[in-house]
């Protein structure tokens, strides 16, 4: 069975620094899929940035980039230039490519000091 | 405008109840989804709807009873639920349900049983 971990239920950065999210993840297949998800108070989950497994590259969406290790199956989202808008919960999140649904990790809480 | 919209916001339910959860989507996707989040806990996957069939049932209650009229909209029916239901239940929709479709997900609904 295919799980997603993160190991920091908690994390906190000050106003315009860099915080990196750890998620690690296991599985089989080859062709796979992770993605970010950001969930503020207002309970909305947002798509951050997404991962293809079989490209090399890491992906990246204005601030927010991956740091997709394939081979230690790892994947963190790594956030430049904090914004207090960017205090949520973020969830990692995995599927295949034939599968009908994504498997979370148990989420990070990130919280931006001013 | 999220795109996915979900009514009520917060519904508070006596265990003996009927009541029902709805999700509209306006993105024109063909997939819909419910998911249960817990305190703690990570996403749930409770049903995936594909072209209003549905093609995922993981293990839900009976006391769940999900209906997918047309591809715009999906409800959860409820009856006789417990304590440990309670819950934030979000819906969701991508273009189709392979894994590789990035979902847009609904506010939630906040369900409270007493």
């Amino acid at each position: 069975a295919q799980t997603v971990t993160q190991s920091q239920p908690e994390m906190s950065v000050q106003e315009a620094e860099t915080v990196t999210l750890s998620c690690t993840y296991d599985t089989s297949e080859s062709d796979y899929y992770l993605f970010w998800y950001k969930q503020p108070p207002s309970r909305q989950m947002i798509l951050v940035i997404r991962q293809e497994a079989y490209k090399q590259q890491n992906a990246t969406e204005n601030r927010f980039s991956v740091n997709f290790q394939k081979a230690a199956k790892s994947f963190s989202l790594k956030i430049s230039d904090s914004q207090l808008g960017d205090a949520a919960m973020y969830f990692c999140a995995y599927t295949t490519g034939s599968a009908r649904q994504l498997t979370f990790g148990s989420g990070t809480q990130l919280t931006v000091l001013p | 405008e999220t795109g996915v919209t979900q009514t009520p916001r917060h519904l508070v339910m006596g265990m003996t109840n009927k009541k029902s959860l709805k999700c509209e989507q306006h993105l024109g996707h063909n997939a819909m989804y419910w998911y249960k989040q817990s305190a703690k806990k990570p996403l749930e996957l409770m049903f995936v709807y594909s072209l209003e069939e549905r093609v995922e049932n993981n293990s839900v209650p009976s006391r769940f009873s999900p209906e997918c009229p047309n591809s715009s909209h999906l409800f959860l029916h409820l009856h006789t639920l417990q304590p440990e239901d309670s819950a934030l239940y979000l819906c969701a929709s991508s273009p189709h349900h392979r894994g590789n479709q990035p979902q847009h997900f609904g506010d939630g609904t906040r369900l409270s049983i007493l």
